[in-house]
C-alpha cells in the first residue's frame, strides 16, 4: 500500500480554520484519498475521500494537488469537538480485497 | 438511521478463556471489516469480508483467531485461549462496496483479558 505522512500533532484555536496536510508521494493513479477522524473513546469516523478533484461535505473540505501527491483537510471553523486524532489513508480499488491501513495520523488540539 | 453496531461494550475476561464479540453492519453494507486498538496505539487489521468471496484473513494474529460472517449479515469473532496481550478495543466497520467507499465504525468491544 502507498503510504501517507502526517505531522503527529497540531494546535488550533476553536472558530479558526485548520488545515491538515498530509504527503502521499507514493500514490496511484488508482487510490482514492480518505480521510476518518477518531474521538476519544469512539470509533473512527469517515470525514470525506476523494481522487482527483476538490471535495466539499458538511463536514470538511478535501484539496487535492495537481500532482496527487498532498492533500489538505480543511476545517472552516474549528469547534472543541473537533479535537480528534485525524487519519489520512489511500485506498486503491483495483487491489482485489481493498483494505484501509491506518497511520499514527495528526492529532489535533483546539483551544478554546 | 441504525449504525454499526458492536456488542458487548465490554468484556472482561481470564486468561485462557474464550471469548466471541459482535458486529451488527449497516444494512446492505456487502464488506465488513474488523480492527483491533491497542491502548494508545493504531489501528491494526485483522479480517475483510467482501460478500460472498472468501475473507482477507492476512491480519488475523495468531490461529486463535477466527471471525465468521453469517448470511452476508451480522459477524463474529472469536477469540480462543485468550492471552493478557489480546486486551484491546475491537472495531467492526462496513461499507457499501470495496471501491472508494467509506467505512462506517461502530463504537468497538474493549476486551480485557486479566
Amino acid at each position: 500500500d502507498a503510504k501517507t505522512t502526517q505531522p503527529n500533532s497540531m494546535e488550533s484555536n476553536e472558530e479558526e480554520p485548520v488545515h491538515l496536510p498530509c504527503n502521499h508521494s507514493t500514490i496511484s493513479g488508482t487510490d482514492y484519498i480518505h480521510w476518518y477522524r477518531q474521538l476519544p473513546s469512539q470509533g473512527p469516523e469517515y470525514v470525506i475521500h476523494g481522487l482527483t478533484s476538490n471535495v466539499n461535505n458538511r463536514m470538511a473540505s478535501l484539496a487535492i494537488a495537481e500532482d496527487r501527491k498532498s492533500s489538505t483537510l480543511i476545517l472552516h471553523r474549528a469547534t472543541l469537538r473537533d479535537a480528534a486524532v485525524y487519519y489520512c489513508i489511500l485506498r486503491d480499488p483495483t487491489s482485489g480485497y481493498s483494505t484501509l491501513t491506518f497511520g499514527k495520523g495528526t492529532m489535533l488540539l483546539v483551544s478554546p | 438511521g441504525a449504525g454499526v453496531s458492536q456488542s458487548p461494550s465490554n468484556k472482561v475476561t481470564e486468561k485462557g478463556k474464550d471469548v466471541e464479540l459482535r458486529c451488527d453492519p449497516i444494512s446492505g453494507h456487502t464488506a465488513l471489516y474488523w480492527y483491533r486498538q491497542s491502548l494508545g496505539q493504531g489501528l491494526e487489521f485483522l479480517i475483510y469480508f467482501q460478500g460472498n468471496s472468501a475473507p482477507d484473513k492476512s491480519g488475523l494474529p495468531s490461529d486463535r483467531f477466527s471471525a465468521e460472517r453469517t448470511g452476508g449479515s451480522v459477524s463474529t469473532l472469536t477469540i480462543q485461549r485468550t492471552q493478557q496481550e489480546d486486551s484491546a478495543v475491537y472495531l467492526c466497520a462496513s461499507s457499501f462496496r470495496s471501491d472508494g467507499g467509506a467505512l462506517h465504525f461502530g463504537n468497538g468491544t474493549r476486551l480485557t483479558v486479566t
